[in-house]
């Protein structure tokens, strides 16, 4: 696509339940990364997949966070039993490879409030 | 811990100035730095990266790197009111993973 595109855009659900948010990258891009991004924070790292490589889980903050890449394209964030402090906009972005030659090209994000 | 810093601001500059933003890093061994631009509510944009020290200009903005001294920046000259923002200084802590700083909030007054 011409884009990184992220659905749904805003996700409201009830504590303890689970979600899925979705990534569709940049048409050969072959890395994407998941961010979130808290109100009036920084970007913080959650998982980055390359090609057909074992995923880069170091900032997923617990066993409830997911996510996997199917056929090197799409993605998938799941969290389980969300939390309060789970809300954040999640953020995708992909680039071509790991050179970063042009940084990482963002989707809008998903907003996820969680009451 | 790795760390990329920056003043959060809000740093408030008049139409037409200059606007300078700071960023430092922790890690000796990062490569790639780059400028990303977020509107509120909207996600980030890459307006700027650089590789090698000293600076590299495009159109209102140079970027400038120091990487004895673990430091870049960010000048934005003729400030214009749509270049209020917050301003994101992403470090590329290793193959392929950005650390982002906490960003710093541009407002440019008319």
């Amino acid at each position: 696509g011409a884009g990184v595109s992220q659905s749904p855009s805003n996700k409201v659900t009830e504590k303890g339940k689970d979600v899925e948010l979705r990534c569709d990258p940049i048409s050969g891009h072959t890395a994407l990364y998941w961010y979130r991004q808290s109100l009036g924070q920084g970007l913080e790292f959650l998982i980055y997949f390359q090609g057909n490589s074992a995923p880069d889980k170091s900032g997923l903050p617990s066993d409830r966070f997911s996510a996997e890449r199917t056929g090197g394209s799409v993605s998938t964030l799941t969290i389980q039993r969300t939390q309060q402090e789970d809300s954040a906009v999640y953020l995708c972005a992909s680039s071509y490879g790991t050179e970063l030659l042009n940084g990482y090209t963002f989707g809008s994000g998903t907003r996820l409030t969680v009451v | 811990q790795k760390e990329v810093e920056q003043n959060s601001g809000p740093l408030s500059v008049p139409e037409g100035a200059i606007a300078s933003l700071n960023c430092t890093y922790s890690d000796r061994g990062s490569q790639s730095f780059f400028w990303y631009r977020q509107y509120s509510g909207k996600s980030p944009e890459l307006i700027m990266f650089i590789y090698s020290n000293g600076d590299k200009e495009d159109g209102r903005f140079t970027a400038q790197l120091n990487k004895a001294s673990q430091y870049v920046s960010l000048l934005i000259r003729d400030s214009q009111p749509s270049d209020s923002a917050t301003y994101l200084c992403a470090v590329n802590e290793s193959w392929g993973k950005l650390q982002f700083g906490a960003g710093t909030q541009v407002v440019v007054t008319p």
